[in-house]
């Protein structure tokens, strides 16, 4: 069984539309984070949520709106596509404050957005 | 300020040479986790090695291996020996837990490493 995944792996679409990336994580881990990587390979930070808590919420547009329906998953909603948006998405989870917190986030596969 | 430095961008070696990867961190935290990670031409994000604040002692498996010294806020990765198979992006990062337990993951901007056969 896969620990962490995203659907879907690849999505491309057209500028304005709205499109919502899902992961979803096994582990039991208390945490999960989004990433997004760049075309310059630069990986950053986007959000971070806590049981069902949103934690970090780094200087990403209003856009961008993630939603935990509970701590397995956190889905990434994406409004008005933008050309700049193009990028791949990572999903992780990390054990959190409660357990046996080793500080390893565990990543999804990636989700390769394209905006045409 | 970046809080971790991989002054490296892209790196070319021939087959088993050997080949470090530089990387230089910035934390005020006294507890903090630092990794590798290794990205193929595929797209995934491999996890290589974890290192706490605590444990400086050098770590070696098969033909890894990585050189954590506080003093210089370094951790340094040594492939031995290349393969063309080690030919990938790798990414230094730090983490610092904070009080929720989250890790927040600040990655290095990534070195390219090609092996040539």
């Amino acid at each position: 069984d896969t620990a962490v995944s995203q659907t879907p792996k690849y999505l491309v679409t057209q500028m304005g539309n709205d499109k919502s990336i899902k992961c979803e994580q096994n582990l039991g881990h208390d945490t999960m984070y989004w990433y997004k990587q760049d075309s310059k390979k630069f990986l950053k930070i986007m959000f971070s949520y806590n049981n069902k808590e949103l934690i970090i919420n780094e200087t990403v547009p209003n856009r961008f709106s993630p939603k935990s329906p509970d701590k397995a998953h956190l889905n990434l909603h994406i409004n008005s596509l933008e050309l700049g948006d193009s990028a791949v998405y990572f999903c992780a989870s990390s054990q959190g404050a409660y357990g046996i917190n080793t500080g390893e986030l565990f990543f999804g596969e990636g989700s390769r957005l394209t905006v045409l | 300020a970046q809080k971790v430095t991989q002054a490296q961008t892209e790196i070319s070696v021939v087959e088993k040479e050997d080949v470090t990867l530089d990387c230089v961190y910035e934390t005020r935290d006294t507890t903090y986790y630092l990794f590798w990670y290794k990205q193929p031409p595929s797209g995934e994000l491999v996890f290589l090695i974890r290192r706490n604040s605590f444990d400086e002692q050098n770590e070696i498996s098969g033909r890894y291996s990585w050189n954590f010294q506080k003093s210089t806020s370094s951790f340094n990765f040594t492939i031995t020996a290349s393969q063309v198979v080690d030919s990938a992006v790798y990414f230094c990062a730090l983490s610092e837990p904070d009080q929720t337990g989250a890790n927040n993951l600040f990655f290095g901007t990534g070195t390219r490493l090609t092996v040539i056969p």
